[in-house]
């Protein structure tokens, strides 16, 4: 069990500029989380998937946002023409189906600035 | 809809104090609650859950007990280390009254701990 893990750790890019996040959850886990901290705040739900499923989209996933998880495995999260309020870490969890346990594992973050 | 707040923070303590800090919650149904943790440079790891009422989690000294009449969920530790220092984030997910929770977690905003030896 390597934990989850997420690439790149850090990502700079210019507003306007798309960009992509991957993700790699615990192999043997079913549920796939997104969430988005800003600086001095609690982390906020973007979106999850069960398998390749995606159920449910927060309000604050707009459309420039999307997310996939194409093979029930690892999961991308693309952000297209950011913008400086994009600026945040964001995080990817994943946790067994939910007929056994729930804990979600953190990986450590995407840290994304927005020039 | 469902929150979580947590006593402003930061706070700083000595080694060996005793430490609480205080989280409440708005949540229908049968929400689970979490204590995550934040170490500097780290991801984050979770401490402590209950999944029910009257429920209480442990771990690493610290324990929180899940109080449905206050809906509070309060973290505490006898005697805090200086290796306690962190970012510790309340949590609720919500679930089934079988305790089985489910789902998006929602967070407080966080409070900083730092320990002086």
């Amino acid at each position: 069990d390597t934990g989850v893990s997420q690439d790149p750790r850090h990502k700079i890019t210019k507003r306007g500029q798309n960009v992509t996040f991957r993700c790699d959850p615990i192999s043997e886990h079913n549920r796939l989380y997104w969430y988005r901290q800003t600086l001095g705040q609690g982390p906020e739900f973007l979106t999850y998937f069960q398998n390749e499923a995606q159920l449910e989209k927060s309000r604050l996933l707009s459309d420039r946002f999307s997310a996939e998880r194409p093979k029930g495995s690892f999961s991308t999260l693309e952000i297209q023409r950011t913008e400086q309020g994009d600026s945040a870490m964001y995080l990817c969890a994943s946790s067994e189906d939910p007929r056994g346990r729930e804990t979600q594992y953190f990986g450590p973050g995407t840290r994304l600035l927005v020039l | 809809g469902d929150s979580v707040t947590q006593m402003e923070g930061p706070v700083t303590l000595s080694e060996e104090a005793f430490l609480t800090i205080n989280c409440t919650y708005t949540a229908t149904g049968y929400p689970s609650l979490f204590w995550y943790v934040q170490y500097p440079g780290e991801g984050l790891q979770l401490l402590l859950k209950a999944t029910k009422a009257d429920d209480k989690g442990s771990n690493k000294g610290f324990e929180a007990t899940y109080r449905k009449e206050t809906t509070s969920f309060h973290l505490e530790k006898g005697s805090v280390q200086v290796s306690d220092s962190a970012v510790y984030f309340c949590a609720l997910s919500q679930g089934n009254a079988g305790g089985t929770s489910y789902g998006k977690l929602t967070f407080g905003q966080g409070t900083i701990l730092t320990v002086h030896p």
